[in-house]
């Protein structure tokens, strides 16, 4: 069975410091998602990385993706409190009508 | 959000009721796809489904759920005889394509609806 493990599944960092979130699939897929979720709110699209070595960033979050290792990043730099959230990674399915995600990681940005 | 719409987005249902979740995709998208949330989980996908048809729902559970996307009107995930453990966020979403890996097929997620079984 396809598995998307997640670390940490919390972490409580406080405003202005630098953290890193693993995402860590079983699949030989080359695609990755990172989605935000606030709470009791929807799924908000962050990255789409498409292939090994992909980087993207977007304000004070940065995603890479290494295929090889079966890995991707989400590096958040000098966090405030807007990031507190619960941060998904998924990964395609074989057939590509499903995504398989993580079990999430909750942040709190403490000021 | 590009425009899932779910509803209700809070439902209370006693035990053995039926729970209705109704989704209308993105206008134009022709992929519908419902996943489920319980506490502290990640989504779990549950069916996928094209216009009057079923296309994979490896992920329903055999008994007491079915869903339907009929030529017109909303998408709608059925739960039968609801138990406890049936409470969870259901999130449905929309693609104008298959294939999650085609470039610019955004899939686009509703806000859910959480369901309790009291």
């Amino acid at each position: 069975e396809l598995k998307v493990e997640q670390n940490p599944l919390f972490l409580s960092m406080q405003e202005g410091k630098n953290y890193t979130i693993y995402c860590n699939y079983s699949t030989t897929s080359d695609r990755l998602y990172w989605y935000r979720q606030d709470p009791g709110k929807s799924l908000e699209s962050l990255f789409v990385l498409l292939s090994n070595g992909a980087v993207k960033q977007e304000g004070r979050l940065m995603a890479s993706l290494d295929t090889k290792a079966r890995l991707s990043t989400l590096h958040i730099t000098a966090a405030v409190h807007d990031l507190s959230a619960t941060y998904f990674c998924a990964v395609d399915g074989y057939t590509g009508n499903q995504f398989y995600f993580g079990t999430g990681t909750s942040l709190t940005v403490i000021p | 959000n590009a425009g899932v719409m779910q509803n209700p987005r809070h439902l209370v249902r006693r035990r053995g009721q039926e729970a209705r979740l109704r989704c209308s995709p993105v206008k134009g998208h022709s992929h519908v796809y419902w996943y489920r949330q319980l506490p502290e989980e990640g989504l779990k996908f549950m069916v996928y489904l094209q216009k009057e048809n079923i296309i994979d729902e490896s992920g329903m559970p055999k008994e007491r759920f079915s869903a339907e996307f009929p030529k017109e009107g909303p998408s709608i995930l059925r739960i039968q005889q609801v138990v406890r453990g049936d409470s969870a966020a259901y999130f449905c979403a929309s693609s104008w394509a298959l294939g999650t890996y085609l470039p610019g097929n955004t899939i686009y997620f509703g806000e859910g609806s959480w369901l309790t079984v009291v």
